[in-house]
């Protein structure tokens, strides 16, 4: 059982450039998020999925895209890279079963965007 | 709206010295509450969480947390700590739903000295 397991773990992008960070979860839960983290702003919400084909837009959600074809998997795009997304990026699932509830963080992706 | 504040920015203790870091939430209604570490370049690690009954809540690591209804506050505590407590640690609140979306505080970070 790896829980949540973010690639990778380290970026270099240039401005303009375009890649995805991987997320993938092997608990089966429903919930996925995807959290960008600064500081002295602790932690962010970008977009969130409820299930497979359902996503919604978070707190920051300019600049990103996701999609949700599959429980396990839950990408982050960036579509044009800028030096205002230098941040780290966390992916998260999360449970609510009685007393089984809270975040599982995957280890972070640190973007740095030049 | 709900929001989560974490005074203390940074805070020094030496080692064997006892730590309390506080946190206040602004909210509705009674929220579930949680505490969470992030040891340098990993990600985040539950501590201990409060959803009800017992407001003295135990967690890992030897750390506590008392939840105040009266405050709003659910400040966390060690009595002794040890040089690898040196980390960031994050308070977050949600509402008593299935609803994942968290607002976290802005984080203390603690130093240990020898």
């Amino acid at each position: 059982n790896a829980g949540v397991t973010q690639t990778p773990k380290f970026q270099v992008l240039k401005t303009g450039q375009s890649m995805t960070l991987q997320c993938a979860q092997d608990m089966n839960h429903e919930y996925m998020s995807w959290y960008r983290q600064d500081p002295g702003m602790g932690l962010r919400l970008i977009h969130y999925s409820v299930g497979a084909g359902i996503t919604d837009q978070g707190e920051v959600p300019n600049g990103y895209n996701v999609s949700r074809s599959t429980t396990e998997d839950f990408p982050l795009r960036l579509l044009s890279a800028a030096p205002s997304q230098t941040s780290v990026y966390f992916c998260a699932t999360w449970i609510w079963q009685g007393r089984d509830y809270g975040y599982t963080f995957g280890s972070g992706t640190r973007l740095t965007v030049v | 709206a709900q929001s989560v504040t974490q005074p203390d920015i940074h805070i020094t203790v030496s080692e064997g010295a006892s730590l309390e870091l506080r946190c206040n939430y602004s909210y509705g209604a009674t929220p579930y509450l949680f505490w969470y570490v992030q040891s340098p370049g990993q990600g985040l690690q539950l501590l201990l969480k409060y959803f009800s009954g017992d407001t003295l809540v135990q967690g890992i690591k030897g750390f506590e947390a008392e939840f105040k209804r009266s405050q709003s506050s659910f400040n966390l505590r060690k009595p002794s700590v040890h040089w690898s407590d040196a980390a960031e640690y994050f308070c977050a609140v949600g509402p008593r739903s299935n609803d994942y979306k968290l607002s976290f505080g802005a984080g203390t970070t603690v130093t240990v000295r020898a």
